[in-house]
């Protein structure tokens, strides 16, 4: 099975950097992903690891280390439009679309 | 190029009924997954469908099932309802698995159960 672990919730103010920590526990690891929900709304993806290292897209980046069973999602110049809940979801060999979610960190951008 | 939808958005619904939810995968996936999201939780996986069979199954009992038909667009059938079925029913697609890394979720449905 998977364990996934993830933060409750982070407060940052406009512009600053927030670092999302997610830590698994798998059986099988076949990908890393990171969504961004609003409230009310589906999830929209973020980022995809396989490998080891660092992924940036834009002010978005995501960081997987496969040993530690560790990823990271940094956020930076954080913007208004950021506050959500973000989850860390690992995909497993037994189901290709079979996503392992987190329970989400919910992030509170203050002016 | 049409995104993923889902019919309906909200549904009341008493314990011991039935009901179906619906989802329309976007134009050129073959793949859908059910998710539920209880209120301050992750998505958890139901099932999957390729091709119009079940590839994939989630810790839920029997009573949750579903269809995928060949223009690819799926349902999801929920017998005999409990409480703690009130949840968002998310509908993701996917091209032909393996090709593509992404899962596109529609919009979700919220059932309630009184």
């Amino acid at each position: 099975g998977q364990n996934i672990d993830q933060p409750t919730e982070m407060t940052a103010t406009e512009g600053a950097i927030v670092q999302i920590n997610c830590t698994y526990q798998t059986s099988g690891f076949n990908g890393l992903f990171w969504y961004q929900q609003h409230a009310g709304e589906a999830p929209t993806f973020l980022s995809y690891n396989v490998l080891d290292g660092l992924e940036e897209k834009g002010r978005f980046s995501s960081f997987l280390s496969r040993s530690k069973g560790y990823s990271y999602l940094l956020l930076k110049e954080l913007q208004m439009k950021d506050s959500a809940s973000y989850l860390c979801a690992v995909r497993g060999f037994d189901s290709w679309g079979k996503l392992q979610f987190g329970a989400g960190t919910q992030v509170v951008v203050t002016p | 190029e049409t995104g993923v939808t889902q019919s309906p958005t909200h549904l009341i619904k008493t314990r011991g009924q039935q009901v179906t939810l619906r989802c329309s995968s976007q134009s050129g996936h073959n793949t859908v997954s059910w998710y539920q999201q209880a209120l301050g939780q992750g998505p958890q996986f139901i099932f999957q469908y390729y091709r119009e069979e079940e590839n994939g199954r989630g810790n839920f009992p029997p009573r949750f099932s579903g269809l995928q038909f060949p223009n690819y667009s799926s349902e999801l059938n929920v017998n005999a309802l409990e409480l703690d079925d009130s949840a968002l029913y998310l509908c993701a697609s996917s091209p032909d698995s393996g090709s593509t890394n992404e899962q596109f979720f529609g919009p979700g449905t919220r059932l309630t159960v009184l």
